[in-house]
């Protein structure tokens, strides 16, 4: 089954951009009708979704976000990636990415998370 | 916004017993809710979409309804691995997540 799996520093500076990695096992990127998405939890705080990206590279993200988020996708390594610019210590949080299905309904898309990463601890300071 | 407020934040039960958690949320969804099980450490698993629809795999303990503003993930029988944390989460308009539920013993 598909398994994904979050790498990249578990420290960033404040201001720097943080940027992290998921790479997807068991299956191919590419194949069935996917986002792949970055969702994040500070500690002790709720889940935050990030934003996604498709296979042919179109993104969607959150709109209180948006203006320092990347994603982006590289099928050929079976992978997908954020940056997040200008961080502060508001972005410390263990991030987790996620296969994205999108389902049309009838007034809007039913999108739900399965499988999910484990998740990486991303800390903000110098 | 759709503002998700999911009730209430912490619970103690016990094996067996049924629990029910949840999830308000502002304005109507119709049915475009998930719930989802975290356990520290790990990765956090899908348990209902749709509002109901139970995912593949998971135990028949597990049951989701409603629509519109009001939403219930019931445990039928509170099981020794049942305890972890539950979120709700909305596709209506963008997605956004409850704050949890933590059923502790």
């Amino acid at each position: 089954q598909v398994q994904l799996q979050e790498s990249g520093p578990g420290l960033v500076k404040p201001s720097q951009t943080l940027s992290l990695t998921c790479t997807v096992s068991g299956g191919s990127i590419s194949s069935g009708n996917y986002y792949w998405s970055w969702i994040r939890q500070p500690a002790g705080k709720g889940l935050e979704w990030i934003g996604r990206v498709s296979i042919s590279g179109g993104t969607f993200y959150n709109p209180s976000l948006k203006s320092r988020v990347t994603v982006s996708i590289d099928t050929s390594k079976n992978q997908f990636s954020l940056k997040l610019s200008s961080v502060t210590a508001a972005d410390t949080a263990v991030y987790y990415c996620a296969r994205e299905a999108a389902i049309t309904g009838t007034t809007s898309m039913y999108n739900w998370f399965d499988p999910w990463g484990q998740g990486t601890l991303v800390t903000v300071s110098s | 916004d759709i503002q998700v407020t999911q009730s209430p934040s912490s619970l103690s039960a016990s094996v067996g017993d049924r629990v029910t958690i949840t999830c308000r949320a502002s304005p109507s969804i119709s049915n475009f809710l998930n719930w989802y099980q975290h356990k520290p450490g790990k990765a956090p698993k899908l348990l209902i979409y749709a509002a109901s629809s139970l995912q593949s795999g998971v135990p028949s303990r597990f049951s989701g309804s409603g629509s519109g503003t009001d939403f219930t993930l019931t445990i039928s029988s509170l099981q020794p691995e049942d305890f972890a944390t539950y979120y709700c989460q909305q596709s209506y308009i963008t997605i956004t997540f409850g704050g949890g539920t933590k059923v502790e013993i």
